[in-house]
């Protein structure tokens, strides 16, 4: 059965700060999804990694894929207080279904 | 594009009642997946449909639940008889079968049964 998890599940950190959440999974897989969600509200996908190495940067965030470690890392630069939200890795294992992390919550204080 | 839409977006209900949620999932996505999302076991498949067709049911919890796709623009979750413990967001989801197979969610429904 696959695992993904993530952690920390819950990271509190300071406007300014740089952070990053891991996410590793058990099994073969090269696709790798993270999504953002905020209070009460959907899934946003914010990133997609086919292959290995692959690395994805959309303003703060950096995502990055290492399929022999079968691990991705979510890197925060400079977090903002808009970054505050609940991120989660999912892993595709061919079943075209995906498999969800526990969800890391993300708190930035001013 | 409207996005993959849901209805209806809350659900109160007592224990015991039929509730059936629908989703319309995005224009030319062949693959629609129903998940459900609650504080203790986070967000699970439920079950996914692949050009109409049930492709994997293993996540549904036990007969009480039935998913349907007559189209390809319409799916349907029915609870019968639901009760308390099946409380949670259902979330639909839909993408296409080429590259980037990203899934797009929709809104979800919170239902609530007492």
């Amino acid at each position: 059965e696959l695992k993904v998890e993530q952690n920390p599940l819950f990271l509190s950190m300071q406007e300014g700060k740089n952070y990053t959440i891991y996410c590793n999974y058990s099994t073969t897989s090269d696709r790798l999804y993270w999504y953002r969600q905020d209070p009460g509200k959907s899934l946003e996908s914010l990133f997609v990694l086919l292959s290995n190495g692959a690395v994805k940067q959309e303003g703060r965030l950096m995502a990055s894929l290492d399929t022999k470690a079968r691990l991705s890392t979510l890197h925060i630069t400079a977090a903002v207080h808009d970054l505050s939200a609940t991120y989660f890795c999912a892993v595709d294992t061919g079943r075209r279904a995906l498999t969800f992390g526990s969800g890391t919550r993300l708190q930035v204080q001013p | 594009d409207a996005g993959v839409i849901q209805s209806p977006r809350h659900e109160v209900t007592e224990m015991g009642q039929e509730v059936t949620l629908r989703c319309k999932p995005i224009s030319g996505h062949d693959y629609l997946f129903w998940y459900r999302q609650t504080m203790m076991r986070g967000l699970e498949l439920l079950i996914y449909f692949n050009n109409n067709v049930p492709i994997d049911d293993s996540g549904m919890p036990e007969d009480r639940f039935s998913a349907k796709m007559p189209n390809a623009s319409f799916s349907t979750l029915k609870i019968q008889p639901s009760e308390p413990r099946d409380s949670a967001v259902y979330f639909c989801a839909s993408r296409t079968s080429s590259g980037p197979y990203e899934q797009y969610f929709g809104p979800g429904t919170r239902l609530t049964v007492t």
